[in-house]
Parts: structure tokens; sequence; C-alpha cells
């Protein structure tokens, strides 16, 4: 039962380029979180998103920056024109949802090892 | 906006020592309350969650006391080993589930031998 699975690890893109990152939540899991942490900073939450819904994008930076969890296949960020200020290590992180509906087990995230951008 | 602080920053002790790791949070409406390690370049492991009708979650030689009303918790790690050098997070939730985690900046460790 693979955990959660990020790709690419590491990832280098020039400044102006694009820089999309991949997440597989855990086998069954319907929730996936996006956190970004930057050198010598906590983790901090960006996205929060169900199949094909973005529920809560209260952390996104209002542009450049987009999320999507489709029907099938994994979660996407996706950074257009990157810039320096972009190069961290990006995580994702998924969560059950108990059945009946009750999400009485979401917040109990299991995180992926992280994607490392580094913007040139 | 719910602010999480985590004392110290850094900590370093000999083998076999007893800690505390601290994490304080400024709206006690929480749901639950995670402690994550972290080790340099890779990402989080999960060490104890703590419900918030809960007051304390135990493994191994891992203790994390939770007090809501004071917005406090303690991580006490017991009889310290050099394997234990890393990274830990504290990670409150919000007051309802679903809502995402925050995070302190944590408080890194160094265990020497």
């Amino acid at each position: 039962n693979a955990g959660v699975m990020q790709n690419p690890r590491h990832l280098v893109r020039r400044r102006g380029q694009e820089a999309r990152l991949r997440c597989s939540p855990v086998k069954g899991h319907s929730h996936v979180y996006w956190y970004r942490q930057l050198p010598e900073e906590g983790l901090k939450f960006m996205v929060y998103l169900q199949k094909e819904n973005i529920i809560d994008e209260s952390g996104m930076p209002k542009e450049r920056f987009s999320a999507e969890f489709p029907k099938e296949g994994p979660s996407i960020l996706r950074i257009q024109q990157v810039v320096r200020g972009d190069s961290a290590a990006y995580f994702c992180a998924s969560s059950p949802l108990i059945s009946g509906g009750a999400l009485t087990g979401a917040n109990v995230l299991t995180f992926g090892a992280g994607s490392r951008l580094t913007v040139l | 906006k719910q602010e999480v602080t985590q004392i110290p920053a850094a900590l370093s002790v000999p083998e076999g020592e007893n800690l505390v790791l601290n994490c304080s949070f400024t709206d006690s409406a929480i749901y639950n309350l995670q402690w994550f390690r972290q080790d340099p370049g890779k990402g989080l492991t999960s060490l104890l969650l703590i419900q918030s009708s809960q007051r304390e979650q135990t493994s191994g030689r891992l203790n994390a006391s939770l007090d809501k009303s004071s917005g406090r918790s303690t991580l006490y790690i017991a009889a310290s080993q050099p394997g234990d050098s890393a990274t830990y997070l504290c990670a409150v939730g919000g007051n309802q589930a679903g809502t995402a985690l925050i995070f302190g900046k944590g408080t890194t460790l160094s265990v020497s031998s």
C-alpha cells in the first residue's frame, strides 16, 4: 500500500518557465492538500482539493499558481512563469473520507516526500 | 488567525537525556494536534496525533500532551538517541474536520553520542 507519491522529487527551472508538480494520494484517499516550505520557514498551507473540486485555496498566491485534482490521475500543482522566490519544497498530503461522509478522519494527513523546485 | 509557535528553535543534547519540546497555539478551537518529524531533505513522518478531546498520546519513547485551554502541547522524548536528531514540527487542525493543518516552524534537535 504505497503512501503519497510525489514527482518529480527535484525540478530545476529557469525564470519564466513553467513547473508542474504531481501528487498521487494514498489509494482510497479523496482529499489532497498542498503545502510549501521555504528555506528556514515552516510549512505554509496552499490549497485543499477533493476530486474535481477546490475546497480551500486561501493559501495560494493569486497569480501564476493553480492546482487541480481530476477525477482520474494525480493532483497537479502548476506554477507559471516561475521566479526565484518560488524555489522551495512543495509537499502534498492526503487524507481519507470516512464512510458515511463524516470527515472524522480528516486532518490525519499522510505526507509525501516533497518536490524540491529550484529556479535559476 | 491561528498561529503556532515552537520553542526552542534548536536544541542540542547528549545521548540519553530526556527532553521536552514546546508548542503553543493562539486559537484554542482546534480539531486535533499532530507532531511530525522531518529529516533533512525528506518528507514528514507523523509521530503522534491528539484529538481535541484527549489529553495525551504515547508511542514508545514519545509522549505528547495537549492543554487546549492554555493553547499548549509538549512532546516529551525519553532517553534520547542520535537517531532522534531531526526537526520536529507541531501542527494544529482547525475547528472542524477537513480544514488545513497550521504548522509551527519546528524545533531542530541534535543528539550527540
